[in-house]
C-alpha cells in the first residue's frame, strides 16, 4: 500500500489567498483526520470524517477553514483567506474500522505551509 | 483538564547506548496509551500501543511501560541506532465522553556517531 498521500509537500502563498490541501487515505481506512503541528502547540486535530461524514470539527480554528471528504479516497482541507499565522504543517491520517481509538493512525508526510 | 507532558524536552546521546523518555499524563477517564516516532520532515509513525490493562509492551528495540495508578508511561530504547534520531511523541486516548487523543510536544532525541 503507498499509504496515505498528500499533495502538495509545500506551499507558500500571500495573505489573502485561497489554500486547498490534499489528501489520499489508505484504502479501506473509515477514518481521516485532518492535523496541524506547530513547534509551540504541537499536533492539534483540527476535524475528522467516519465514513466520509464529518464527525467532529471542533478544532477548526475559524471560519476560514473548511474541509471536505467527497469520497472515500479524497479529501481536502480549504484555507480562505489565508493569514500568516496559519504557517504549520499539515498533516492528514488514516486509521482502519477497528476504532479511531484503538487502532493506530497512519499519518501522510505533510503539507508545510508558509503564508508570507 | 486533559494534558499529556514528556520529559525530558531534548535529549543527547551516544550511539549504542539506551535512554528512557517518560510521559505523565492527566487525562481522564483513560483508555490507551500511544508512543508515535516523527522524523524530521515525516509524518508520525506508530510504535506502540497499550490499553490501561497492559503494562508493558515492545516493538523491537523500544519498550513502553505504563503505570496506569500513577498515570505514567516511559519509552526505553535500548542499544541506540542513528537512525533513533527523531521526536518521540506520547499520545494518550480518553474513553467515555471524553474519546479524544490527547497530544504531548515531544522529546527531540539526538543519537550522535
Amino acid at each position: 500500500d503507498a499509504g496515505v498521500i498528500q499533495s502538495p509537500r509545500h506551499e507558500v502563498t500571500e495573505m489573502g489567498q485561497e489554500v486547498t490541501l490534499r489528501c489520499k487515505p489508505i484504502s479501506g481506512h473509515d477514518y481521516l483526520f485532518w492535523y496541524r503541528q506547530t513547534m509551540m502547540r504541537g499536533l492539534e486535530l483540527l476535524i475528522y470524517f467516519n465514513n466520509n461524514v464529518p464527525i467532529d470539527d471542533s478544532g477548526m480554528p475559524e471560519d476560514r477553514f473548511s474541509a471536505k471528504m467527497p469520497n472515500a479516497s479524497f479529501s481536502t482541507l480549504k484555507i480562505q483567506p489565508s493569514e500568516p499565522r496559519d504557517s504549520a504543517v499539515y498533516f492528514c491520517a488514516s486509521s482502519s474500522s477497528l476504532g479511531s481509538y484503538n487502532s493506530p493512525l497512519h499519518f501522510g508526510n505533510g503539507t508545510r505551509l508558509t503564508v508570507t | 483538564k486533559n494534558q499529556v507532558e514528556q520529559s525530558p524536552q531534548s535529549l543527547i546521546i551516544l550511539e549504542g547506548k539506551n535512554c528512557t523518555l517518560q510521559c505523565n499524563y492527566t487525562v481522564s477517564p483513560f483508555s490507551n496509551l500511544r508512543w508515535y516516532k516523527q522524523d524530521t520532515g515525516r509524518g508520525p509513525v506508530s510504535l506502540t500501543i497499550m490499553t490501561f490493562s497492559e503494562n508493558t509492551k515492545s516493538n523491537g528495540r523500544y519498550t513502553a511501560t505504563l503505570d496506569a495508578d500513577t498515570k505514567q508511561s516511559s519509552l526505553h530504547i535500548t542499544a541506540s541506532q542513528l537512525s533513533d534520531s527523531a521526536s518521540y511523541i506520547c499520545v494518550v486516548g480518553g474513553a467515555g465522553n471524553n474519546r479524544k487523543l490527547i497530544w504531548g510536544l515531544g522529546t527531540s532525541l539526538a543519537v550522535n556517531p
